[in-house]
């Protein structure tokens, strides 16, 4: 057990929806990022957030947006969903920026119908 | 523009004998390495990180080795074990200005016993 927490497990829904993806860091841990993994793809890097504030952002579409809470849990927000926007989502964390290891949830996986 | 890349999709391995896997990265902003192993329907786990003032590392069974000069990093498992099979990406990072973590599309490792 990482201790990052994801919600939920698995999500099935239809094109053109929206939906929320949500991650619990392990406690302590200030760093969130959220990756993207399709069909047995590699890891693409979306989005990270440091304390609250977004630090660096990847290949993510502007159909996706994500925000970290001041209790540091994360969401990732997916609208207006496509087909091709199934795949796995893992959240990871860390207590640095970008240093030390990233640990990470079971991921949320994602099929749009 | 894949900045971290391990050129080899699979690699099947002996029981017992030495496993090697490559890493090969383009942004010589990046410092600080790292293997993940990926089961599936898990999240990955760490394995074992360099940073760039070292060119080797070793914990157990498992030692990465850093080659600066020709931006190459690998990952000796010695000796391979069936356990060991599952997908193993690695991760390159960057104190100096590039926050997030980058991964390769991974390499399936399947030890034969």
């Amino acid at each position: 057990d990482s201790g990052v927490t994801q919600t939920p497990k698995h999500l099935i829904t239809a094109t053109g929806q929206r939906v929320t993806l949500r991650c619990s860091p392990r406690s302590g841990d200030l760093s969130v990022y959220w990756y993207q993994q399709s069909l047995d793809q590699g890891l693409q890097f979306l989005i990270q957030y440091y304390n609250g504030e977004e630090r660096a952002k990847g290949n993510i579409l502007e159909r996706f947006s994500a925000q970290q809470f001041p209790d540091l849990h994360s969401e990732l927000n997916l609208s207006s969903l496509e087909l091709g926007d199934s795949a796995l989502y893992f959240c990871a964390s860390s207590v640095a920026i970008n240093t030390g290891e990233l640990f990470f949830g079971e991921g949320s996986r994602l099929t749009v119908l | 523009d894949q900045q971290v890349k391990q050129n080899s999709p699979s690699l099947s391995v002996q029981e017992g004998r030495i496993s090697i896997l490559n890493c090969d990265y383009t942004n010589s902003m990046f410092d600080y390495f790292l293997w993940y192993k990926k089961y599936p329907a898990e999240g990955p786990t760490f394995l074992i990180s360099i940073s760039s003032i070292k060119d080797k590392n070793e914990d157990g069974r498992f030692t990465v080795f850093l080659n600066k000069s020709a931006k190459h990093l690998s990952l000796h498992i010695v000796p391979s074990q069936p356990g060991d099979s599952a997908v193993y990406f690695c991760a390159a990072s960057g104190i100096s200005g590039t926050y997030k973590y980058i991964f390769g599309t991974g390499t399936r490792l399947k030890v034969l016993a």
